[in-house]
């Protein structure tokens, strides 16, 4: 079971280099999402998708944007990394039958720019 | 508005203690709060969440109090032994993330269970 899978693991950037995130699960999942873990900061949301083709705002939306072609895939960008944007990334789907509401993560892409 | 607070940021218990992390929020509109548990290197997983409209539930050691009033939550983990270690995230939610809703983290704990 692959469930939530993000590639690539590890990058790392220099200041003003753009780089796209791939975020794909395999659960037939209607809503994904992306998280930045940051030290004393928890997770917090960027962008997230209710459905194919369609992305909202999160929390910290800024210097990043997404992309929601098809529904198993979820790709976040950033055009011109900042670092600021040095972080832990996480990707996450739900849509649970039993209503739980439970949130699937992925393990993450740490991701520094220097 | 959107915020959850959660404390203490780190945590350190001896095996067979109680282990307790509390979180509060403002926003008097969620109405789910789960919590998180995250090992090293990987993501968080669901560990135990509760809706307001009971006081408390209990999964094993695992047991979330819930005070409607004081706009408080808490997680205590019986009889918490060293597996436990791991980082703790409380979260709110106006609508569940299974009907598309989005889940406000706290701050995290980073709890570490002695032998």
């Amino acid at each position: 079971n692959a469930g939530v899978t993000q590639t690539p693991k590890f990058r790392v950037l220099k200041t003003g280099q753009s780089m796209t995130l791939l975020c794909a699960q395999d659960m037939n999942h209607e809503y994904m999402y992306w998280y930045r873990q940051d030290p004393g900061m928890g997770l917090r949301l960027i962008h997230y998708s209710v459905g194919e083709g369609t992305t909202a705002k999160g929390e910290v939306p800024d210097g990043y944007n997404v992309s929601r072609l098809k529904k198993q895939n979820f790709l976040l960008g950033l055009e011109s990394a900042a670092p600021s944007q040095t972080s832990v990334y996480f990707c996450a789907s739900s849509w649970d039958r039993a209503n739980t509401g439970e949130l699937f993560f992925g393990e993450g892409s740490r991701l520094t720019v220097l | 508005q959107q915020q959850v607070k959660q404390s203490p940021q780190s945590l350190i218990v001896q095996k067979g203690g109680i282990s307790i992390i509390n979180c509060a929020y403002e926003n008097t509109a969620f109405d789910y709060f789960p919590w998180y548990q995250q090992f090293p290197g990987k993501g968080p997983a669901l560990l135990i969440a509760i809706r307001p409209d009971v006081s408390e539930k209990k999964e094993g050691r695992f047991t979330i109090s819930f005070n409607k009033s004081a706009k408080q939550f808490s997680l205590h983990i019986m009889d918490s032994q060293p597996g436990d270690s791991a980082t703790y995230f409380c979260a709110a939610s106006m609508i569940p993330p299974n009907q598309g809703g989005k889940l406000i983290f706290g701050q995290g704990t980073e709890l570490s269970v002695k032998p």
